[in-house]
C-alpha cells in the first residue's frame, strides 16, 4: 500500500517567516504534488513535479517555491510566510504507469499563520 | 453537486437511508476519481469510472458517468454512520486528459445519523 509521510503535522508561524513543509513517500511513484485546502475550495494544486529535480506549476503557486530532491521527497517552501498562507497542506504521489492515475495523500499539515 | 467555486455541499441523511452526489465537468475527461476524505486525515480514492464506461460497482458504492452531459454521480446504497466523511470528485478534464493531473470538486460532506 502507497505510504505518503508529512512533516510536520502542525506548524505556527509569523507574518514574514520561513516555512519548509516536508513529504516523503517510499514507492517509488514518480509524481509527486503539493495541494491546499480551504474550506469552499476543496483541493488546490501548487506545484507537481515527475522526478527528481523536475518542477512544475500548479494552479495556486504565487507565493510558494518547492523543490523535489530526490524520488521519495518533495518540499513546499513558504519564505516570506504571509495570513492568506494559512491552510491545510497535503501532499500526494502517483504512478505514471497506473492508468488509474489514483493519487495517495499524505496526512496533511495544518500551517497557522499569524 | 460540486463544481469549480461552488461552496461546499452538505447532506444529512439518517443510517440506511440510500444518497447520491452529483459532480459535473467542463470539458472532455477521461477518467472521473470519487476520493473519501475522513476528519483528520488525506483524501483516499473509493472508486473510479473511466470514459468508457457508463457505471462502476463497488460495494455499496455505484459511480455514474454521462460523458453527453459531462456529469458524474457517487450513490452509497444503505448508508450506515460510518460514511460519515467529505466525498470530492476530481478529473483530468482541464489538462486534455493527461490524467497525472486532477482538478477536484470542492467536496460534499455527508453526515450520516443513527
Amino acid at each position: 500500500e502507497a505510504a505518503v509521510t508529512q512533516s510536520p503535522r502542525n506548524k505556527v508561524t509569523v507574518t514574514g517567516g520561513n516555512v519548509t513543509l516536508s513529504c516523503r513517500q517510499t514507492n517509488s511513484h514518480n509524481y509527486m504534488y503539493w495541494y491546499r485546502q480551504d474550506t469552499g475550495h476543496g483541493l488546490r494544486l501548487i506545484h507537481y513535479s515527475y522526478g527528481a529535480g523536475n518542477l512544475q506549476i500548479g494552479d495556486v503557486p504565487d507565493g510558494y517555491k518547492a523543490t523535489r530532491t530526490t524520488q521519495e521527497d518533495f518540499f513546499l517552501l513558504l519564505e516570506l510566510a504571509s495570513p492568506s498562507q494559512t491552510s491545510l497542506y497535503f501532499c500526494a504521489s502517483s504512478d505514471a504507469r497506473e492508468s488509474s492515475y489514483e493519487q495517495y495523500f499524505g496526512p496533511g499539515t495544518r500551517l497557522t499563520v499569524l | 453537486s460540486q463544481w469549480g467555486e461552488e461552496n461546499l455541499q452538505a447532506l444529512s441523511i439518517q443510517e440506511g437511508e440510500d444518497v447520491t452526489m452529483n459532480c459535473s465537468y467542463k470539458t472532455y475527461t477521461t477518467v472521473v476519481h470519487w476520493y473519501r476524505q475522513d476528519s483528520g486525515r488525506g483524501p483516499a480514492l473509493i472508486i473510479l469510472i473511466r470514459s468508457n464506461e457508463r457505471e462502476k460497482r463497488s460495494g455499496r458504492l455505484r459511480a455514474t458517468l454521462d460523458t453527453s452531459s459531462q456529469s458524474s454521480s457517487l450513490s452509497i446504497t444503505a448508508a450506515q454512520c460510518e460514511d460519515t466523511a467529505v466525498y470530492f470528485c476530481a478529473t483530468d478534464a482541464m489538462y486534455g486528459g493527461s490524467g497525472n493531473k486532477l482538478i477536484f470538486g470542492t467536496g460534499t460532506l455527508l453526515s450520516v445519523k443513527p
